[in-house]
This record gives structure tokens, sequence and C-alpha cells, in this order.
């Protein structure tokens, strides 16, 4: 499964809004259970990546509620409602619905 | 302080080997999916391989089969990738990664080391 990230750079003001896309290959929606296999994680550099998104939608633990995941299927969204200096980093997508083929898209670099 | 610790990164020639571990220390490991995944010097997140919570089942990225091999020791809290035949384009950060969910194969990665260097040049 390819997953594509758009843009692949973007430029926001300080509580500006920040949105940016994933899109796959083929159907992240698992019927069994309805639910999509998409993660997104923040990186910043020098660190591993974190964590803030799984099934899509669902925000993790301590995540701020600024970030927002939403769509389903094939095409995703990230947005960051009000763009603080801390969240300057690589945003990336993943997807797990296939255990044995993990992939991560190529990620959006979100600036000021 | 919960943590996975990833260590065995150093420069190499084409055609060596290494031994990469992941160690957890504040957190286990025994009942969870663990993974590896890499990042070359500017580039993206590409996963490795994956592990299921007794070894039973192991996957790997095309580029990698054949040459490297993942492996754990639930007695010692640690995951390994044993890197074999390594080529330039192996040169990355490798990060092991802990999927979220005990004893699911949902492959969501809440835990990450802080990465090992493998650099592969002649």
């Amino acid at each position: 499964i390819i997953l594509t990230q758009s843009p692949a750079s973007l430029a926001v003001s300080l509580g500006e809004r920040a949105t940016f896309d994933c899109k796959s290959s083929q159907s992240l929606l698992f019927d069994l259970n309805n639910k999509n296999y998409l993660a997104w994680y923040q990186q910043k550099p020098g660190q591993p990546p974190k964590l803030l998104i799984s099934w899509a939608s669902v925000r993790e633990s301590g995540v701020p509620d600024r970030f927002t995941g939403s769509g389903s299927g094939t095409d995703f969204t990230l947005t960051i409602s009000s763009l603080q200096d801390e969240d300057v980093a690589v945003y990336y997508c993943q997807q797990y619905l296939i255990t044995a083929a993990v992939t991560f898209g190529g990620g959006t670099k979100v600036e000021l | 302080e919960v943590q996975l610790v990833d260590s065995g990164g150093g420069s190499v020639q084409p055609g060596e080997s290494l031994r990469l571990t992941c160690t957890a220390s504040g957190l286990m490991l025994t009942d969870y999916w663990m993974s590896w995944v890499r990042q070359a010097p500017g580039k993206g997140l590409e996963w490795v391989a994956n592990i299921k919570q007794d070894g039973s089942e192991k996957f790997y990225v095309d580029s990698v089969k054949g040459r490297f091999t993942i492996a754990r020791d639930n007695a010692k809290n640690s995951v390994y990738l044993q890197m074999n035949n390594l080529k330039v384009e192996d040169t990355a950060v490798y990060y092991c990664a802990r999927a979220m969910v005990r004893g699911i194969l949902w492959q969501i990665f809440d835990h990450w080391g802080q990465g090992t260097l493998v650099a592969v040049s002649s």
C-alpha cells in the first residue's frame, strides 16, 4: 500500500490553521470492524516519531485537541487548528492494515 | 523511566554485518508485537521488520529479505535485528518500536527507541 502525503512542506503563521493530506493507494477501511487502519505521527529533529492519532481520528492521550484527524477509505487529513511553536515538525501518516507490510507516507514538513 | 534503548549501530563496509539490540526498561515487550523502523539521512520513515509476541511470525520489507533477521528474547525483554550483507542503501537511523495494544497485531507504534545509526560505506 502506497501512502502519498501532500504537500511535502507547508509554511503557516502562528495561530493559523495547518491542513495536510494522506492518500492511500487502496482503502484502509476494514469492513469487519468499520475502522480505518491509519495513524499519524509527529517527528521533531533529532527525536523519534511520536504517535498523535490512530484509527484515523482517535487522538492519543496527552495530544492537544488542536490536532484532528479525519477521513476514511483512501483519503485522510490531519488538521492543526491553531499552529503553535512546538508544532513545527514533520508529520507522517502510516497504514497498519497489512501487518506484514506496514508503510509510511513521505511526510509533510510544517514550518513557520 | 519508561523507555526503549536501541544500541549496536556503527560504521561498517558493504558486505559486513551488524546486530542491533532494543532493550526495554519500565515497560514490558513480552506481550507485544515489535518492529524495527529506519530513517535514512534527511529522508522519511521506512518500516523494516516486525515480530509477533512469541516469535512465531516475522515479516520484512522486500529490500531486506534474506539479509536481515529479527528475533526476540522475552526473558531479557529485548528485540534484535541481525543485519548481514549490508549495503550502502541500508545507511539509516534504526528505531525499535512497540505496537500499542497488548496481544494484538495492530502495528500502531506508541513507544520508540531513540535510534541507533548504521553507516555503510566503502
